[in-house]
Parts: structure tokens; C-alpha cells; sequence
């Protein structure tokens, strides 16, 4: 099993819905968790942290962890084609130094 | 402004040949990685430093070669023991000192064989 999974295939929605990205990871002594927004060509740029059960608001993007089930999600509300880019799950695990392990990335698409 | 600066932005490697990325950071971070990024395959951890003078690989380390002689510097050596180097190379840093400070990412170098 991956320390970090996420839906790989590409994620199409049309411009102002909803764009839901899930990612689950494998151990459950990890206490943080983070989204990238990866631009074709650029490099990752941090969105999102959070480290407690629950939602986390910011704008337009709204983080939900849930420590039980093993599953952080990014919520995109009103999305706009400037949201459409790879988006990666990261997880710091545990261990002697900041350990982040990255998901693969799903690409998102907004169609205006 | 703050930030960590990578160059060059391309670079371009001959057969047999070593190159060594820039990596350069102003946020007084600690803790300084490198990552390289192939397609479909995510971020893969090369080695991570968390002090000046110590480093340790990570989980490709082979063929790769680095030092941290300043805290503001992490150079990636790319030596011609790594057969298949074309990729994008990421330098990140973070303050590991907080304890859960998500890293932060240069620009990347995009490196390609000749």
C-alpha cells in the first residue's frame, strides 16, 4: 500500500461547481497535512495545511481531515479556469526529522 | 523577498558528464531537500539536509551527490553514474523546528541529456 494515494485520473468540472480531491493516507501516527497547486511546467505551491480533525476555510479552498477514516480532502468552491492544475496531497509523516511524502497529483480541469 | 532561488532554470547534460543544480534559499530554513518530478510518478525524495554539514539520502539517492556547507545553500550534483537524469529537479526548504512547517518549493531546474 502507498504512504500517500490519490485519484489519479484526470478530474473535469464545469466553471463556479464544486471540485472535490481526495487523498488517503497509510499511517496513522501522521499529524500533518498539506495541497500543492502545480501548474503545467511550474513548481508546487503550498495552498492548504492543516493538522486537525475537521475543516480548514481559506477563501474558495476548504481542507477536511479526518484522522479515522485516514482521508484529507480539498474542496474548490466556484471554480475558475485559473484553478485547473495538478494538485498534490502531501503528509508529513512521522519520524526524526519532516518526512513529506507526496501523492501523485490529480489534474484538474475547469471548463468555462 | 524571501524565497529559495534555483538555477539554472534548463540545463543540459552530456554523456559522461557531471552538472551540479544551484540551490539557494533567504528564509533561514533548516531543513533544505531535493526532489526530483518524472511524469505520472509524483515527487521522489533525493536527499534532505537538516543542518549545516550533514545530509542523508533519500529514496533515489543513487547517482546523485550533494553538500551543505552554508545553511543557505544545498548544491545537487547530477554525476554520470545516474544513467537516466531527465527530469524536473526540485529544491524545497522548511524550518523542521516548528515541527510541522510544509516545505516550500523553488522554481526547479529541468535537466535533459544531450
Amino acid at each position: 500500500q502507498k504512504e500517500v494515494e490519490q485519484n489519479s485520473g484526470p478530474l473535469s468540472v464545469p466553471e463556479g461547481a464544486i471540485a472535490s480531491l481526495n487523498c488517503t493516507y497509510s499511517d496513522r501516527g501522521s499529524q500533518s497535512f498539506f495541497w500543492y497547486r502545480q501548474y503545467s511546467g511550474k513548481s508546487p505551491e503550498l495552498i492548504m495545511s492543516i493538522y486537525s480533525n475537521g475543516d480548514k476555510e481559506d477563501g474558495r479552498f476548504t481542507a477536511q481531515l479526518n484522522k479515522a477514516s485516514q482521508y484529507v480532502s480539498l474542496l474548490i468552491r466556484d471554480s475558475q479556469p485559473s484553478d485547473s492544475a495538478t494538485y498534490l496531497c502531501a503528509v508529513n509523516l512521522p519520524g526524526g526529522y519532516q518526512k513529506v511524502t507526496f501523492g501523485i497529483g490529480r489534474k484538474l480541469q475547469v471548463i468555462p | 523577498d524571501g524565497g529559495i532561488t534555483q538555477s539554472p532554470k534548463y540545463l543540459f547534460r552530456k554523456e559522461g558528464q557531471n552538472v551540479t543544480l544551484s540551490c539557494e534559499q533567504n528564509l533561514n530554513h533548516d531543513a533544505m531537500y531535493w526532489y526530483r518530478q518524472d511524469p505520472g510518478q509524483g515527487l521522489r525524495l533525493i536527499y534532505y539536509s537538516q543542518i549545516v554539514n550533514d545530509f542523508q539520502k533519500g529514496d533515489i539517492a543513487e547517482g546523485y551527490s550533494v553538500s551543505r556547507e552554508k545553511k543557505e545553500s544545498f548544491p545537487l550534483t547530477v554525476t554520470s553514474a545516474q544513467k537516466n537524469p531527465t527530469a524536473f529537479y526540485l529544491c524545497a526548504s522548511s524550518s523542521p523546528g516548528q515541527g510541522n512547517q510544509p516545505q516550500h518549493f523553488g522554481d526547479g531546474t529541468r535537466l535533459s541529456i544531450l
